[in-house]
């Protein structure tokens, strides 16, 4: 099994909801990535959490919240979000850190109205 | 100067045709992705190359070191082929407290296949 699997597809939520994005990876890979990406950018990488700790957080705003629950999900809270932070999210995992090969989801569609 | 630059933007194509995208990059790497991304989609790693030439199917991914140089080609391309084809880079173990936990990313060429 080689899939990161990322639920919900698609997203569409108010400024005052609260809402999660789920990632699941059943690989044994002990790093686990969020990005961002805007419509014709890169992604542009928001965290990384090794052996289930945060490690990275590459400055981003406070109304998203990481947590990794064991070894094989990932989950990224929202609340207070603004229109800008429409994008499309994606999880991503590989072996640890360091290494290399990376593994990506489908990505999580979001839509802030 | 992006750390990671990739040619063309964009490139449109008949279905047959031999296709190469190029990648360049100016740092020390561990190694190098290609990955692919249909419009709206996620992504999906096509190849991790660290030296040579690998192989998979019509597609071909070279990299050569030494140029800091990297091409993806498609033979016999296909509209489903039709994506966005992004070059990302791993960076080196001398690099630590720097950047090398995260890739780094090319702005990616569109691919167009006509049938």
């Amino acid at each position: 099994d080689t899939e990161v699997t990322q639920t919900p597809k698609h997203l569409v939520m108010g400024m005052t909801n609260k809402k999660s994005l789920k990632c699941e990876q059943h690989m044994g890979h002990r790093a686990m990535y969020w990005y961002k990406q805007k419509a014709k950018k890169p992604p542009e990488l928001m965290f990384v959490y090794s052996y289930e700790k945060l490690s990275i957080n590459e400055s981003v705003p406070s109304r998203f919240s990481p947590e990794c629950p064991n070894s094989s999900l990932l989950n990224l809270h929202l609340h207070a979000l603004q229109p800008e932070d429409s994008a499309l999210y994606l999880c991503a995992s590989s072996q640890g850190v360091l290494r290399a090969e990376a593994f990506f989801g489908q990505g999580t569609r979001l839509t802030v109205v | 100067k992006n750390e990671v630059e990739q040619s063309p933007q964009n490139l449109t194509a008949q279905e047959g045709e031999f296709i190469t995208i190029n990648c360049s990059y100016s740092v020390g790497i561990s190694a190098l992705h290609w990955l692919q991304q249909h419009p709206g989609g996620g992504i999906v790693s096509l190849f991790m190359l660290s030296s040579g030439k690998k192989k998979h199917g019509r597609l071909i991914a070279t990299i050569n070191i030494q140029e800091k140089h990297s091409s993806l080609h498609i033979t016999a391309s296909h509209p489903r082929d039709s994506a966005v084809y992004i070059c990302a880079v791993k960076r080196g173990a001398g690099d630590y407290g720097g950047s090398n936990y995260k890739l780094t990313f090319g702005k990616g060429t569109l691919l167009t296949v006509n049938p």
